[in-house]
């Protein structure tokens, strides 16, 4: 079975520093690849999405992440976090061909937000 | 807006009740997911339909918990005999795809937030 790991529980950045977020994988086709962010009571919002071509992706929010086969990792990356950007972060993934599986997600990452 | 919208936001029940919780998708999709999302958590796939066939409930967490979605619109999403451990965030999503495909992304609604007492 498919299983997504973000080794970072809570991530601390200053306001307008830049930021990387992982996320690992497990899986041994290519599979769809997200990032959703949620905040405060809220459900989950698209920040960006893989399915094929480029591994480099461009999201909402000046958002962007890099699929690496190689090692089945898909990093979110920012260059310069606002205080706004405070949220969960949650990576996730879909591999079936039939669709039976739904979205396997990560356990998320907290980021904090310094001033 | 024509999100996915989740009826209720937050329900209190009593341990022992029943609760139904309402979702209606995006207009133009055809599959609907469930999930659960318990504190500190990421969702958890319970069930989805495409269009009104439920194609796969065996992630469904108990005999307690069905859904339906009588005319391939809108879903809902029941717990029979709520125990605290039900105590979650609910969430629906939807998406459009072909049988057989894994379509495109999902949109989420805002959740049902249960509490058990």
């Amino acid at each position: 079975a498919q299983s997504v790991t973000q080794p970072d529980i809570h991530i601390t950045v200053s306001e307008g520093a830049s930021l990387e977020l992982r996320c690992n994988y497990s899986y041994g086709a290519t599979p769809y690849l997200f990032w959703y962010v949620q905040s405060p009571g809220q459900g989950l919002q698209l920040l960006l999405k893989y399915f094929s071509g480029d591994t480099l992706v461009q999201g909402i929010k000046g958002f962007e992440a890099e699929f690496k086969r190689s090692q089945s990792s898909f990093n979110l990356r920012k260059p310069s976090v606002h205080w706004s950007d405070a949220a969960e972060y949650f990576c996730a993934v879909v591999t079936s061909g039939g669709g039976a599986d739904g979205l396997t997600f990560g356990k998320g990452t907290h980021l904090i937000i310094q001033p | 807006d024509t999100g996915v919208s989740q009826d209720p936001r937050h329900k209190i029940t009593k341990r022992g009740q029943n609760v139904t919780f309402r979702c209606d998708p995006i207009s133009e999709h055809n599959r609907l997911y469930w999930y659960r999302q318990t504190l500190g958590q990421g969702p958890e796939f319970l069930t989805y339909f495409q269009n009104e066939a439920q194609l796969e409930k065996s992630r469904l967490l108990s005999d307690r918990f069905s859904a339906e979605r009588p005319k391939g619109s809108f879903s809902t999403l029941e717990i029979q005999r709520t125990e605290q451990g039900d105590s979650a965030m609910y969430l629906c999503a939807s998406s459009f795809a072909l049988q057989g495909h894994r379509g495109t992304e999902a949109f989420f609604g805002q959740g049902t937030r249960l509490t058990v007492v």
